[in-house]
């Protein structure tokens, strides 16, 4: 059983569009984040949520929106997708915010 | 805020040789520290984590790490390197918002 899984795993769009990932997480925690990989490889959280509520909030441009329908569920929208959002985006969760986060395989989100 | 510093951003080793990646932490608070791997196009999995107990602490795969508060680093270490070791591995501090280090790559030689 996958315990943080992402859908799609592959996305290529057109600059413009308007998308959304998808993050699933099965192991019962309060707590789900999503970060950014750049092409450096460099990781940066941009939201986390606790109990569906917002608790992080990074300096994210605003075209970019989490949603959180239940705790087992956070979900990534993008509008107006841009050349420099082509990114890796990464779904974690952790039982709260001060225990150890599992990742999920990522999202490989590609902008032409 | 908290940050981590990793020193190196390329190591490469023989395999059977001794494994030492570099982090060294900046923080007002007593951190949590983690260690975790990415292999190649999959996600990031736990090695270990320092939460304040034991200053030596045993991850996953026979590698350790040890938090020295006087040198603000929490070093990875495996004695014995195997070729599936192989990966991106990268030094994050927290609690909650995780504050990550830009990743050292281990290669493993024959």
């Amino acid at each position: 059983d996958t315990a943080v899984s992402q859908t799609p795993k592959y996305l290529v769009t057109q600059m413009g569009n308007d998308k959304s990932i998808k993050c699933e997480q099965n192991l019962g925690h309060d707590t789900m984040y999503w970060y950014k990989q750049d092409s450096k490889k460099f990781l940066k959280i941009m939201f986390s949520y606790n109990n569906k509520e917002l608790i992080i909030n990074e300096t994210v441009p605003n075209r970019f929106s989490p949603k959180s329908p239940d705790k087992a569920h956070l979900n990534l929208h993008i509008n107006s997708l841009e050349l420099g959002d082509s990114a890796v985006y990464f779904c974690a969760s952790s039982q709260d915010p001060y225990n150890e986060q599992f990742f999920g395989p990522g999202t490989r989100l590609t902008v032409l | 805020a908290q940050s981590v510093t990793q020193l190196g951003s390329h190591v490469s080793v023989s395999e059977g040789a001794l494994v030492l990646l570099r982090c060294n932490y900046s923080s007002s608070v007593p951190p949590y520290l983690f260690w975790y791997v990415q292999y190649p196009n999959q996600g990031l999995q736990l090695l270990l984590k320092y939460t304040s107990a034991a200053t030596l602490v045993k991850g996953i795969n026979g590698f350790e790490a040890e938090f020295k508060k006087s040198e603000t680093s929490f070093h990875l270490t495996k004695p014995s390197a195997h070729m599936s070791d192989a990966a991106e591995y990268f030094c994050a501090v927290g609690p909650d918002k995780l504050n990550f280090g830009t990743g050292t790559r281990l290669q493993v030689f024959p």
